[in-house]
């Protein structure tokens, strides 16, 4: 079954430091999302990107963040220089469109030192 | 006030009780989702459903458009279903979900 997976697994960051997490979202998926959950909090929407542009963002989604999907196939979310705050569990989501059914990847714990 | 409310925050059951969970929201929607997520932090899609009732195994779903309100039951409950049980909402304007707090299940044997 086709599947969303996401790179590292974990990621470990100074503050001030860029990063990027990578997804790769199901081949034939035109929607793909980025959500983060916050350890002992609910998931929230940061992103939706479609037709190689930004859909919608929240206001979670500042300056900071980028989204890309620069190969047809990768899907990366930037974080130009990481704060205290960042630390979360970044997921990854992608949709056909014709269905609304996400599939979510198996998410990327970033932790801010 | 939060668009997606999830009740119970926290259930304990026994090995083999009946489970229900609910989930209220305040928008208006095209579709709602129940998620499942483990301690090492994945999430699954149990169920989409926009009507009616959805059964897969012991789980099933229930939605009421009218009354803006969705149930989850988990029937004859294991130990393997401890886990948080979300609820999340699809707006349609381009499918992102708006999640509820989540709700934790913890059966034991």
């Amino acid at each position: 079954e086709p599947e969303v997976t996401q790179t590292p697994s974990h990621q470990v960051t100074q503050m001030g430091q860029e990063v990027i997490l990578r997804c790769v979202p199901i081949s034939n998926h035109l929607y793909f999302y980025w959500y983060r959950q916050i350890l002992g909090q609910k998931v929230e929407f940061l992103v939706s990107f479609y037709n190689n542009e930004i859909s919608e963002k929240s206001e979670i989604f500042d300056d900071q963040f980028s989204v890309e999907r620069p190969d047809g196939s990768n899907f990366t979310l930037k974080i130009r220089s990481t704060k205290l705050e960042d630390s979360a569990m970044y997921f990854c989501a992608s949709t056909s469109g014709i269905s609304y059914e996400q599939y979510f990847g198996p998410g990327t714990r970033l932790t801010v030192t | 006030k939060n668009e997606v409310e999830q009740s119970p925050q926290n259930l304990t059951a026994q090995e083999g009780e009946f489970i229900t969970i609910n989930c209220s929201y305040s928008v208006g929607i095209s579709a709602l989702h129940w998620l499942q997520q483990h301690p090492g932090g994945g999430i699954v899609s149990l169920f989409m459903l926009s009507s009616g009732k959805k059964k897969h195994g012991r789980l099933i779903a229930t939605i009421n458009i009218q009354e803006k309100h969705s149930s989850l039951h988990i029937t004859a409950s294991h130990p393997r279903d401890s886990a948080v049980y979300i609820c999340a909402v699809d707006r349609s304007n381009d499918y992102k979900l708006s999640f509820g707090a989540g709700t934790t299940v913890t059966v034991r044997a």
